[in-house]
C-alpha cells in the first residue's frame, strides 16, 4: 500500500495479557517511530528506530513495553501483563530518511482497550 | 525539556471566518517546528512546517510564521470551510532529536 499500515485496528485485551501491535511502514523508509495517544491528548513519543537499530527508546514508559525492527522494515510493538493505563491509540510514523526536513507520515494507529 | 501548548478547544466559527490558534514552545535547542491535523475517521497529516526563525511554512490556505522571539507558531487561515473540520496539533523537533512533541491539539469545528 501506498501508506503506513498498522494492525489490528482495534485491540480490547484483559489486563495481565500481552499484547502485540504490528507497523508497515511505507516501503524504502528508513525511519519508523511509535508514539501512544491518551484520549483527548497528542501523541507522545514511545521509540525510534533507523533502519532495524533501535536509536532511541527513552519514551517507553516501562520495562513492560518492548518494540523490535529486526530486519528494517516491519515492527511489532509489545507490552506484556497490559495495565488499565496502557489503554490508548498506539501510532506508527515512518520517514524516508533523517532530520527535520523528512516528514514523518502516520498510520492510522492501533486502538487498544484493556479491560 | 520540551513542551508545546495550545489554546483549548474547541473552537466553533462560521464558514468563511478567520481562524487564529495559539501555539507556543519550550525547547532547549533550535526546533523545527510543524502543524499537523487529523480529519475524522483518518491518521495524523503533516499540515505544513518550518524549520527555523522567520521561516513561514503554508498549505491549504493554512499559514504560521516561527516567531522565535515569543517562541511562538500560531496557525491562521483568512476563510475557513466546513472541510477544514478537524482536530490541529502543534509539534516540534528539538535539534538533534527525532521524536516530535506535540501539543494537546486543537478540535475546529466549522458551521455552514
Amino acid at each position: 500500500g501506498a501508506g503506513v499500515s498498522q494492525s489490528p485496528r482495534y485491540k480490547v485485551a484483559k489486563r495481565g495479557q500481552d499484547v502485540a501491535l504490528r507497523c508497515d511502514p511505507i516501503s524504502g523508509h528508513v525511519s519508523l517511530f511509535w508514539y501512544q495517544q491518551a484520549l483527548g491528548q497528542g501523541p507522545e513519543f514511545l521509540t525510534y528506530f533507523q533502519n532495524e537499530a533501535q536509536l532511541d527508546k527513552s519514551g517507553l514508559p516501562s520495562d513492560r513495553f518492548f518494540a523490535e525492527r529486526p530486519e528494517g522494515s516491519v515492527s511489532t510493538l509489545k507490552i506484556q501483563r497490559t495495565q488499565q493505563e496502557d489503554s490508548a491509540v498506539y501510532l506508527c510514523a515512518s520517514s524516508l530518511g533523517q532530520g527535520a526536513k523528512q516528514p514523518q507520515h502516520f498510520g492510522d494507529g492501533t486502538r487498544l482497550s484493556i479491560l | 525539556g520540551n513542551s508545546v501548548t495550545q489554546m483549548e478547544g474547541p473552537v466553533t466559527l462560521s464558514e468563511e471566518a478567520f481562524l487564529t490558534i495559539n501555539c507556543t514552545y519550550t525547547a532547549t535547542g533550535y526546533p523545527s517546528l510543524f502543524w499537523y491535523v487529523q480529519y475524522p475517521g483518518e491518521g495524523l497529516q503533516l499540515l505544513l512546517k518550518a524549520t527555523k526563525a522567520d521561516d513561514k511554512g503554508s498549505n491549504k490556505g493554512f499559514e504560521a510564521t516561527y516567531r522565535k522571539e515569543t517562541t511562538s507558531f500560531h496557525l491562521e487561515k483568512g476563510s475557513v470551510q466546513v472541510s477544514d473540520s478537524a482536530v490541529y496539533f502543534c509539534a516540534l523537533m528539538d535539534t538533534g532529536r527525532r521524536a516530535l512533541t506535540f501539543g494537546s491539539g486543537t478540535r475546529l469545528q466549522v458551521q455552514p
